[in-house]
Protein backbone atom coordinates (compact mmCIF):
# COMPACT_ATOMS: atom_id res chain seq x y z
CA UNK A 1 0.00 0.00 0.00
CA UNK A 2 1.70 3.19 -1.45
CA UNK A 3 -0.77 5.46 -0.26
CA UNK A 4 -2.33 8.52 -2.15
CA UNK A 5 -0.16 10.36 -4.40
CA UNK A 6 -0.45 13.30 -6.21
CA UNK A 7 1.25 15.53 -8.89
CA UNK A 8 2.42 17.92 -8.58
CA UNK A 9 2.71 19.19 -5.10
CA UNK A 10 3.20 22.72 -6.05
CA UNK A 11 2.24 24.99 -8.72
CA UNK A 12 3.04 28.60 -9.26
CA UNK A 13 1.06 29.89 -12.45
CA UNK A 14 -0.39 33.13 -14.17
CA UNK A 15 -4.09 34.27 -14.23
CA UNK A 16 -5.78 33.16 -17.40
CA UNK A 17 -3.35 30.29 -17.53
CA UNK A 18 -4.53 26.31 -17.47
CA UNK A 19 -3.27 23.59 -14.55
CA UNK A 20 -4.02 20.28 -14.33
CA UNK A 21 -3.73 18.36 -11.17
CA UNK A 22 -2.93 14.11 -11.30
CA UNK A 23 -4.29 11.85 -8.64
CA UNK A 24 -3.32 8.25 -8.03
CA UNK A 25 -5.60 6.05 -5.34
CA UNK A 26 -4.89 3.33 -3.65
CA UNK A 27 -4.78 0.32 -6.20
CA UNK A 28 -7.79 -1.22 -4.85
CA UNK A 29 -9.52 1.17 -4.06
CA UNK A 30 -13.12 2.42 -6.39
CA UNK A 31 -14.02 5.53 -5.56
CA UNK A 32 -11.93 8.65 -5.73
CA UNK A 33 -12.72 12.16 -4.31
CA UNK A 34 -11.59 15.85 -4.76
CA UNK A 35 -11.71 18.51 -2.17
CA UNK A 36 -10.39 22.17 -1.89
CA UNK A 37 -8.97 23.37 0.81
CA UNK A 38 -8.38 27.53 1.38
CA UNK A 39 -6.46 29.17 3.94
CA UNK A 40 -7.88 28.46 8.06
CA UNK A 41 -11.02 26.54 6.14
CA UNK A 42 -11.76 23.01 6.48
CA UNK A 43 -11.69 20.63 2.59
CA UNK A 44 -14.63 21.57 0.42
CA UNK A 45 -16.09 19.01 -1.52
CA UNK A 46 -15.43 19.35 -5.48
CA UNK A 47 -16.45 15.76 -7.12
CA UNK A 48 -16.25 12.21 -6.82
CA UNK A 49 -15.37 9.12 -8.94
CA UNK A 50 -16.69 5.46 -8.78
CA UNK A 51 -14.73 3.92 -11.06
CA UNK A 52 -14.73 5.79 -14.19
CA UNK A 53 -18.27 7.14 -13.78
CA UNK A 54 -18.44 10.84 -11.69
CA UNK A 55 -21.22 10.41 -9.74
CA UNK A 56 -21.74 13.62 -8.16
CA UNK A 57 -20.00 17.77 -8.44
CA UNK A 58 -19.98 20.12 -5.90
CA UNK A 59 -21.58 24.04 -7.36
CA UNK A 60 -18.32 25.18 -6.32
CA UNK A 61 -16.94 23.46 -9.18
CA UNK A 62 -17.63 25.89 -11.90
CA UNK A 63 -17.26 25.38 -16.03
CA UNK A 64 -13.87 25.97 -15.79
CA UNK A 65 -13.42 22.58 -13.96
CA UNK A 66 -13.19 19.53 -15.30
CA UNK A 67 -12.14 16.04 -13.65
CA UNK A 68 -12.23 12.62 -15.43
CA UNK A 69 -10.69 9.10 -14.57
CA UNK A 70 -10.50 7.43 -17.69
CA UNK A 71 -10.05 4.26 -16.80
CA UNK A 72 -11.43 3.71 -13.51
CA UNK A 73 -7.69 4.06 -12.28
CA UNK A 74 -5.56 7.66 -11.57
CA UNK A 75 -7.84 11.06 -11.86
CA UNK A 76 -6.81 14.38 -13.47
CA UNK A 77 -8.00 17.59 -12.45
CA UNK A 78 -7.90 20.57 -14.79
CA UNK A 79 -8.80 24.27 -14.02
CA UNK A 80 -8.96 26.95 -17.45
CA UNK A 81 -8.82 30.22 -17.54
CA UNK A 82 -7.96 30.55 -13.61
CA UNK A 83 -8.45 33.26 -11.56
CA UNK A 84 -6.88 34.34 -8.28
CA UNK A 85 -9.37 32.77 -6.07
CA UNK A 86 -8.50 29.38 -7.62
CA UNK A 87 -5.70 29.59 -5.15
CA UNK A 88 -5.96 26.85 -2.46
CA UNK A 89 -4.77 23.39 -1.53
CA UNK A 90 -6.17 20.87 -3.68
CA UNK A 91 -6.74 17.72 -2.07
CA UNK A 92 -7.53 13.90 -3.97
CA UNK A 93 -9.19 10.94 -1.64
CA UNK A 94 -9.56 7.31 -2.15
CA UNK A 95 -11.36 4.29 -0.91
CA UNK A 96 -14.70 2.00 -0.83
CA UNK A 97 -17.86 2.25 -0.35
CA UNK A 98 -19.06 3.00 3.13
CA UNK A 99 -14.95 2.77 4.34
CA UNK A 100 -12.12 5.70 5.16
CA UNK A 101 -10.82 7.81 2.59
CA UNK A 102 -7.68 8.50 2.38
CA UNK A 103 -6.00 11.62 1.61
CA UNK A 104 -3.28 12.24 -0.62
CA UNK A 105 -0.88 15.42 0.33
CA UNK A 106 -2.77 17.50 -1.84
CA UNK A 107 -1.35 20.13 -4.91
CA UNK A 108 -1.32 23.97 -3.48
CA UNK A 109 -1.88 25.88 -6.47
CA UNK A 110 -0.69 29.43 -6.22
CA UNK A 111 -2.49 32.05 -8.88
CA UNK A 112 -0.32 34.98 -9.39
CA UNK B 1 -28.37 19.94 4.98
CA UNK B 2 -25.30 18.17 7.23
CA UNK B 3 -22.82 20.52 8.65
CA UNK B 4 -20.17 20.55 11.18
CA UNK B 5 -19.20 22.90 14.11
CA UNK B 6 -15.89 23.18 15.91
CA UNK B 7 -16.03 26.02 18.17
CA UNK B 8 -12.92 26.23 19.12
CA UNK B 9 -10.24 27.73 16.17
CA UNK B 10 -7.55 27.87 18.03
CA UNK B 11 -6.25 25.77 21.42
CA UNK B 12 -2.95 25.99 23.18
CA UNK B 13 -2.40 23.38 25.98
CA UNK B 14 0.96 22.07 27.67
CA UNK B 15 2.89 19.39 27.05
CA UNK B 16 1.24 16.47 29.42
CA UNK B 17 -2.19 17.90 30.10
CA UNK B 18 -5.37 16.13 28.96
CA UNK B 19 -7.06 17.38 25.83
CA UNK B 20 -10.65 17.83 24.08
CA UNK B 21 -11.62 19.00 20.90
CA UNK B 22 -15.23 19.79 20.96
CA UNK B 23 -17.58 18.50 17.50
CA UNK B 24 -21.19 19.26 16.78
CA UNK B 25 -22.73 17.55 14.04
CA UNK B 26 -26.13 18.47 12.24
CA UNK B 27 -27.71 15.24 10.92
CA UNK B 28 -30.88 14.03 11.50
CA UNK B 29 -29.74 9.19 11.73
CA UNK B 30 -26.75 8.24 13.39
CA UNK B 31 -24.11 9.74 11.14
CA UNK B 32 -20.54 8.55 10.34
CA UNK B 33 -18.40 11.03 11.43
CA UNK B 34 -14.49 11.10 11.67
CA UNK B 35 -11.39 13.15 12.71
CA UNK B 36 -8.73 13.62 10.79
CA UNK B 37 -4.85 15.78 11.59
CA UNK B 38 -3.46 17.88 9.56
CA UNK B 39 0.32 18.82 9.72
CA UNK B 40 1.52 22.12 8.26
CA UNK B 41 1.38 21.39 4.03
CA UNK B 42 0.27 18.31 4.13
CA UNK B 43 -2.82 16.06 3.64
CA UNK B 44 -5.10 14.50 6.21
CA UNK B 45 -4.19 11.71 7.96
CA UNK B 46 -7.48 9.77 9.93
CA UNK B 47 -7.36 9.80 14.04
CA UNK B 48 -10.54 8.00 13.89
CA UNK B 49 -14.11 6.77 12.70
CA UNK B 50 -17.59 6.36 14.20
CA UNK B 51 -19.89 4.00 12.47
CA UNK B 52 -21.90 2.76 15.02
CA UNK B 53 -21.73 0.45 17.98
CA UNK B 54 -19.70 1.83 21.25
CA UNK B 55 -19.95 5.05 21.62
CA UNK B 56 -16.34 5.76 22.65
CA UNK B 57 -14.00 4.84 19.85
CA UNK B 58 -9.99 4.57 20.43
CA UNK B 59 -8.13 5.75 17.53
CA UNK B 60 -4.21 6.34 16.54
CA UNK B 61 -1.59 7.97 18.96
CA UNK B 62 -3.65 7.36 21.96
CA UNK B 63 -6.88 9.57 20.66
CA UNK B 64 -10.44 8.78 21.56
CA UNK B 65 -13.85 10.48 20.94
CA UNK B 66 -17.45 9.87 22.02
CA UNK B 67 -20.20 9.73 20.43
CA UNK B 68 -23.16 11.67 22.33
CA UNK B 69 -26.53 11.45 20.27
CA UNK B 70 -27.92 13.21 22.31
CA UNK B 71 -25.51 16.44 22.32
CA UNK B 72 -25.31 16.16 18.85
CA UNK B 73 -21.23 15.87 19.65
CA UNK B 74 -18.05 14.13 19.15
CA UNK B 75 -15.40 15.38 20.28
CA UNK B 76 -11.78 14.08 20.73
CA UNK B 77 -9.95 13.91 23.77
CA UNK B 78 -6.17 12.57 24.98
CA UNK B 79 -5.32 12.32 28.54
CA UNK B 80 -1.53 13.89 28.08
CA UNK B 81 -0.43 16.29 25.08
CA UNK B 82 2.84 15.46 23.04
CA UNK B 83 4.39 18.04 21.64
CA UNK B 84 4.28 16.35 18.32
CA UNK B 85 0.39 16.85 18.28
CA UNK B 86 0.81 20.16 17.29
CA UNK B 87 -1.35 20.45 14.29
CA UNK B 88 -4.96 21.26 12.62
CA UNK B 89 -7.46 19.21 14.09
CA UNK B 90 -10.76 18.67 11.44
CA UNK B 91 -14.00 16.96 12.29
CA UNK B 92 -15.68 15.52 9.27
CA UNK B 93 -19.22 13.51 8.62
CA UNK B 94 -20.47 11.49 5.92
CA UNK B 95 -22.86 12.71 3.79
CA UNK B 96 -25.21 9.54 3.56
CA UNK B 97 -25.76 7.42 0.40
CA UNK B 98 -26.97 4.47 -0.75
CA UNK B 99 -25.08 1.55 0.99
CA UNK B 100 -23.30 4.07 3.10
CA UNK B 101 -21.93 7.72 2.65
CA UNK B 102 -20.16 9.40 -0.21
CA UNK B 103 -18.46 12.70 0.42
CA UNK B 104 -17.21 14.15 3.80
CA UNK B 105 -18.10 17.91 5.05
CA UNK B 106 -15.71 19.00 7.18
CA UNK B 107 -15.41 21.45 10.08
CA UNK B 108 -13.29 24.71 9.98
CA UNK B 109 -11.22 22.79 11.91
CA UNK B 110 -9.22 23.86 15.57
CA UNK B 111 -5.19 24.46 15.57
CA UNK B 112 -3.55 22.99 18.26
CA UNK B 113 -0.24 24.59 19.84
CA UNK B 114 1.53 22.63 22.42
CA UNK B 115 3.48 24.37 25.18
CA UNK B 116 6.41 22.76 26.06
Amino acid sequence: DTGVSQNPRHKITKRGQNVTFRCDPISEHNRLYWYRQTLGQGPEFLTYFQNEAQLEKSRLLSDRFSAERPKGSFSTLEIQRTEQGDSAMYLCASGVLQETQYFGPGTRLLVL
Amino acid sequence: AQSVTQPDIHITVSEGASLELRCNYSYGATPYLFWYVQSPGQGLQLLLKYFSGDTLVQGIKGFEAEFKRSQSSFNLRKPSVHWSDAAEYFCAVGSPSSGGYNKLIFGAGTRLAVHP
